[in-house]
């Protein structure tokens, strides 16, 4: 149980673009997700963290609206990066906690984001 | 006050030995601490998660150790084996006041390598 995905794994996209990152709780509905970059070979810095039906709180220094979040559902969250540049490619994980569980967060695959 | 530290930042194990990764904190506050696994490419995996009412946890080959005093926690995996070769991530959390959610503060990662 507690399965979380992420689509896409891969995103190529040229610079000024926007890319729609998508993360998923299959198998709990998710009160809380989260969504955290991470950098090679470095820890994960959370961005964000989106309650459904409400507003995302961002951390010190993200951007919002670069980063735009959106959690319209208990099952998805999307993370969009608009006008991405290349300082933007990145290794972007989302993560999301069940209500039942309130200290536990599943993890997605990821998705790497390379912005040329 | 919010950093985990995290030692050593990377580790060679012969299989079948014990690897030993250990964090610190600060923030007396922190409630929950859990240790992620991560392979490259991939998102992190919970492995094993302490509650500091506790001072010792074990699932399988993992075990976490508790120190409230010294405010450190270590994973110790016994029989390493070589499929244990990843990255590994401590994380402290607790009650956000303002936001009523667990966020993790992570470390700044270990990289196991456990020989054949």
């Amino acid at each position: 149980g507690a399965v979380v995905s992420q689509h896409p794994s891969w995103v190529i996209c040229k610079s000024g673009t926007s890319v729609k990152i998508e993360c998923r709780s299959l198998d709990f509905q998710a009160t809380t997700m989260f969504w955290y970059r991470q950098f090679p070979k470095q820890s994960l810095m959370l961005m964000a963290t989106s309650n459904e039906g409400s507003k995302a709180t961002y951390e010190q220094g993200v951007e919002k609206d670069k980063f735009l979040i959106n959690h319209a559902s208990l099952t998805l969250s999307t993370l969009t990066v608009t006008s991405a540049h290349p300082e933007d490619s990145s290794f972007y994980i989302c993560s999301a906690r069940s209500a039942g569980a309130q200290e536990t967060q599943y993890f997605g695959p990821g998705t790497r984001l390379l912005v040329l | 006050q919010q950093q985990v530290k995290q030692s050593p930042q990377s580790l060679i194990v012969q299989k079948g030995g014990i690897s030993i990764i250990n964090c610190a904190y600060e923030n007396t506050a922190f409630d929950y601490f859990p240790w992620y696994q991560q392979f490259p490419g991939k998102g992190p995996a919970l492995l094993i998660a302490i509650r500091p009412d506790v001072s010792e946890k074990k699932e399988g080959r993992f075990t976490i150790s508790f120190n409230k005093s010294a405010k450190q926690f270590s994973l110790h995996i016994m029989d390493s084996q070589p499929g244990d070769s990843a990255t590994y991530f401590c994380a402290a959390s607790s009650l956000s006041g303002t936001s009523g959610t667990y966020k993790y503060i992570f470390g700044t990662g270990t990289r196991l390598k456990v020989l054949a």
